[in-house]
Order: C-alpha cells, then sequence, then structure tokens
C-alpha cells in the first residue's frame, strides 16, 4: 500500500518554540505539498517541491519554511511558533506528471499555547 | 485566477436519503482537471473522482456519481442511499498546467448521516 506518513498525528508546543512537521512518501514521487486546514477555509497551500531542494512558495507562507533534502521527505518548520498557526498540517505527494492526483497522510494537529 | 466554491458547509441526512454536494469552479483554462476527496474523522484525505475538461461524461461508482457540466462550471457529486459510513467532510479541488500543477480546493462540506 502506498503511503504519506506524517510523524505526529498531535502535537502540542508554546508559543516561541522552533517546531519541525515531517513527511515520509514511499511512492517516489517527485512531487510534494504541504497544506493547512482550518474550519471555512479548507485547504491552503503553504509551500510545495518539484524536486529534491527545490522549494516554491504557496498561497501562506508567512511563518513556514520547508527543508527536501531527500526525494521522500518533505519537512515543514515553524521558526517561531505563534497561537495562530494551530492548526491541522496536511502533507501529500504526486507524481511529477501535472494534475495527478494527490495522495495525503493522516495530518498533524499543531496546538501552540 | 482558479476558485472552487462550495456553498454547502453542512448537510445533514437520514441515512438511505439520496444527497448531492454541489460545486462550482472558476477557471480561465481550457485544460483543467477537477478532484473530490473525502475527509473521514481519521482525517486522511482519500482521493475519490478525477476528471479533465474534455470529458462531460457522468460518472457512477456504486453508490457514487458525478455530473460534470462545463456550462454552469459544476461538478456535482450525489450518494445515493446514504450510509453512515459516508459521514465525512468532501472536498472539490481544481487544478490546471498553466498554474503550476497547483490545486485549489474549495472549503469542504462536512455530511453527517444520521442512522
Amino acid at each position: 500500500d502506498v503511503k504519506v506518513t506524517q510523524s505526529s498525528r498531535y502535537l502540542v508546543k508554546r508559543t516561541g518554540e522552533k517546531v519541525f512537521l515531517e513527511c515520509v512518501q514511499d511512492m517516489d514521487h517527485e512531487n510534494m505539498f504541504w497544506y493547512r486546514q482550518d474550519p471555512g477555509l479548507g485547504l491552503r497551500l503553504i509551500y510545495f517541491s518539484y524536486d529534491v531542494k527545490m522549494k516554491e512558495k504557496g498561497d501562506i507562507p508567512e511563518g513556514y519554511s520547508v527543508s527536501r533534502e531527500k526525494k521522500e521527505r518533505f519537512s515543514l518548520i515553524l521558526e517561531s511558533a505563534s497561537t495562530n498557526q494551530t492548526s491541522m498540517y496536511l502533507c501529500a505527494s504526486s507524481t511529477r506528471t501535472g494534475n495527478e492526483k494527490l495522495f495525503f497522510g493522516s495530518g498533524t494537529q499543531l496546538s501552540v499555547l | 485566477a482558479q476558485k472552487v466554491t462550495q456553498a454547502q458547509t453542512e448537510i445533514s441526512v437520514v441515512e438511505k436519503e439520496d444527497v448531492t454536494l454541489d460545486c462550482v469552479y472558476e477557471t480561465r483554462d481550457t485544460t483543467y482537471y477537477l478532484f473530490w476527496y473525502k475527509q473521514p474523522p481519521s482525517g486522511e484525505l482519500v482521493f475519490l473522482i478525477r476528471r479533465n475538461s474534455f470529458d462531460e461524461q457522468n460518472e457512477i461508482s456504486g453508490r457514487y456519481s458525478w455530473n460534470f457540466q462545463k456550462s454552469t462550471s459544476s461538478f456535482n457529486f450525489t450518494i445515493t442511499a446514504s450510509q453512515v459510513v459516508d459521514s465525512a467532510v468532501y472536498f472539490c479541488a481544481l487544478s490546471a498546467p498553466n498554474t503550476g500543477n497547483q490545486f485549489y480546493f474549495g472549503t469542504g462540506t462536512s455530511l453527517t448521516v444520521i442512522p
């Protein structure tokens, strides 16, 4: 079974902490994405990557950074967590071919206190 | 600009009723793709269907059916004889080659099927 695995299902952090959200896929996909899901706002794209060491800003990159050192792993970094970053974070991957379906992880519910 | 609108925020139906989830999209591209995803309480979005803009045939998969109408820019999803396991949040999404293959999601429709 193909899988996108997010390291934590629930995470509680304090304001100002540096937070790492990890995502690993086993499908040899080129494209990887980080979304944020909030009630009433749907899914909003934070960052995406089309290849190792490549990254592109999505719609809401402020306060976030990403790292993709290996093809299978895409990390989302909150440099200094704030309470307005409390949210559900979803990682997804897809093949390089355009517009193929996204495969999603189970999500990480992050609470920043 | 790409945009997907799911006007229904929450829907409740009684088991065995039919239910239609609406999706309206906006795009200037002639080539684009439409998707539906299901997000059960477990959290993981599950792919249901992908449609390209040149294929307006309706599709049926078991109790699920999709009605794609370019004339009204709609891609509606119908569940026939709903079941409790259909309770989930459903997202409609759009992607297009001209926008770097990014996905644009609607805000989702939360469906509750009451036993």
